[in-house]
C-alpha cells in the first residue's frame, strides 16, 4: 500500500513568490493534516480537513498562508509572497478519521527553502 | 493545553543493547492517547507504537515497548536489543480525548545514535 505522497520534496523559491506544496494521503482515509518543522520550533501543527472539509486551521498564519483539498486524494497547502522565516520541511499526514484514537501516518514532507 | 516534554536532546548508545527515551506530558483529559514515532535521516516520519490512557498493559512492538507511569504523567519508549539502523530521531505524541478537534502535539526530539 502507498504511503502519504508528498511533491515536491525539495523547492528553492525567491522571496516573494508563490510555493504550492502538495499532498496525497493514504487511500480511504478521511482526515489530512499538515505540519511545519523547524529546529527552533519542532513540529507545529497547521491546519486538517475531515472529508475535505476545513475544521481547524489554527495553526495557520494569518497572512500568505492557505490550504484546500479539492477532493479525497489530494490536499495543498500555498504559501503566497514567501520570505525566509517561512524555510521549513512541510508534512503532510493522513489517518482514517479524525477520531483521536487514529492514527497519522505521514509522508517524507517537503522542504522549502526560501532565498 | 496538553504539552509534551522530552528532555534528553540526544543519546548514544552501543548496538545490542537496550535504550530508554524519556517523554512527559500534560494534560487536563482523562482520555488521551500517546505515540511514538521515529524520524529517519531521509526526513520520514514513522509511527512506532502507542499507547491508550485507560489501558494499565504497557504496550509492545517488536523491540520497542512502553513504560507508562500514569500518576507520573510519563510515558518512556524502550527499544531492545538496538541496532544500527535503530540511528534516528525519536518524537513523543500525545492527542487528547476532549478536545474540540483531535491535533496531535509532538515533543522536541530525542536523537539517537546506535554505534558499533
Amino acid at each position: 500500500n502507498a504511503g502519504v505522497i508528498q511533491t515536491p520534496r525539495h523547492k528553492v523559491t525567491g522571496k516573494g513568490q508563490e510555493a504550492t506544496l502538495w499532498c496525497e494521503p493514504i487511500s480511504g482515509h478521511s482526515a489530512v493534516f499538515w505540519y511545519r518543522q523547524t529546529i527552533v520550533q519542532g513540529l507545529e501543527f497547521l491546519t486538517y480537513f475531515r472529508n475535505q472539509a476545513p475544521i481547524d486551521d489554527s495553526g495557520m498564519p494569518k497572512e500568505r498562508f492557505s490550504a484546500q483539498m479539492p477532493n479525497q486524494s489530494h490536499s495543498t497547502l500555498k504559501i503566497q509572497s514567501t520570505q525566509p522565516q517561512d524555510s521549513a520541511v512541510y508534512l503532510c499526514a493522513s489517518s482514517f478519521s479524525d477520531r483521536v484514537g487514529n492514527t497519522l501516518y505521514f509522508g517524507e514532507g517537503s522542504r522549502l527553502i526560501v532565498v | 493545553a496538553q504539552k509534551v516534554t522530552q528532555t534528553q536532546t540526544s543519546i548514544s548508545v552501543m548496538e545490542k543493547t537496550t535504550v530508554t527515551m524519556d517523554c512527559v506530558y500534560e494534560t487536563q483529559d482523562s482520555s488521551y492517547f500517546l505515540f511514538w514515532y521515529k524520524q529517519t535521516a531521509s526526513g520520514e516520519i514513522v509511527f512506532l507504537i502507542r499507547q491508550d490512557s485507560y489501558k494499565k498493559e504497557n504496550a509492545t512492538v517488536g523491540h520497542y515497548s512502553l513504560n507508562f507511569q500514569k500518576p507520573k504523567s510519563s510515558i518512556g519508549l524502550i527499544i531492545t536489543a538496538t541496532q544500527i539502523e535503530d540511528s534516528a530521531v525519536y518524537f513523543c505524541a500525545m492527542r487528547e480525548e476532549d478536545s474540540s478537534f483531535s491535533k496531535l502535539v509532538f515533543g522536541q526530539g530525542t536523537s539517537l545514535s546506535v554505534v558499533p
